[in-house]
């Protein structure tokens, strides 16, 4: 079965100073993996996907994660934190073998003092 | 182009009540899939609909069901509510399968008392 494990409920990090999310993954097939943020009342919106292609991928905002194959993991990184980052972040596996549902994670709060 | 579309955004209902939520994809997408998120048990997955079947379903009762349109749009139908039903319910459009990214829409926060 496929299942994603974030491994910190809450970061809290100072504005201008890097930002490290981790998400550990399992999937018994070739999954793709997401991470998404989600802003209070808000929808969740994609900021980047890993699909088999180059394993170190960019996203929007300055994001990027690695896909680890060996390790199982798809950890989110940033360089400098803003202030808008503050929001809760999803880490997201999708399978083919397992109808391409996506299952989450249970959520990672990222707070950005000032 | 145009986002996924939920209606109505906020819905009150009593508890014995049925609801239906409403689900606009993007234009040319075909899945359709529902998910229902709450503080404690996160984003769980409800079902997904594919060319008008329902092509996956996850672990709820079958007070939870679903359709989807031959214009892709979607609804779902929560019947006899109960109180564990409040949650905040997400639509997410894809153009075909796994590979592709999801694009979900603002949700319909139900609250049932």
């Amino acid at each position: 079965a496929q299942s994603v494990t974030q491994l910190d409920s809450h970061v809290s990090v100072s504005e201008g100073t890097p930002v490290l999310l981790r998400c550990n993954y399992s999937s018994s097939y070739s999954p793709s993996l997401f991470w998404y943020v989600q802003h209070p009342n808000k929808g969740l919106q994609l900021l980047l996907k890993y699909t088999s292609a180059a394993t170190l991928v960019k996203g929007i905002n300055g994001f990027e994660a690695e896909f680890k194959k060996s390790e199982t993991s798809f950890h989110l990184t940033k360089p400098s934190a803003h202030m808008s980052d503050a929001a809760e972040y999803f880490c997201v596996v999708s399978d083919l073998g397992y109808g391409n549902k996506l299952v989450f994670g249970a959520g990672t709060i990222l707070r950005v003092k000032s | 182009k145009a986002g996924v579309t939920q209606t109505p955004r906020y819905l009150i209902k009593t508890r014995g009540q049925q609801v239906t939520l409403s689900c606009s994809p993007i234009s040319g997408h075909r899945s359709v899939s529902w998910y229902q998120q709450t503080p404690g048990q996160g984003l769980q997955f409800l079902f997904e609909y594919f060319s008008e079947t329902q092509r996956n379903k996850g672990n709820f009762p079958g007070r939870f069901s679903g359709r989807q349109f031959s214009n892709s749009r979607s609804e779902m139908n929560v019947s006899t509510l109960e109180l564990g039903d409040s949650a905040l319910y997400l639509c997410a459009s894809r153009y075909w399968d796994g590979n592709t990214e999801a694009f979900f829409g603002q949700g319909t926060r139900l609250t049932v008392v």
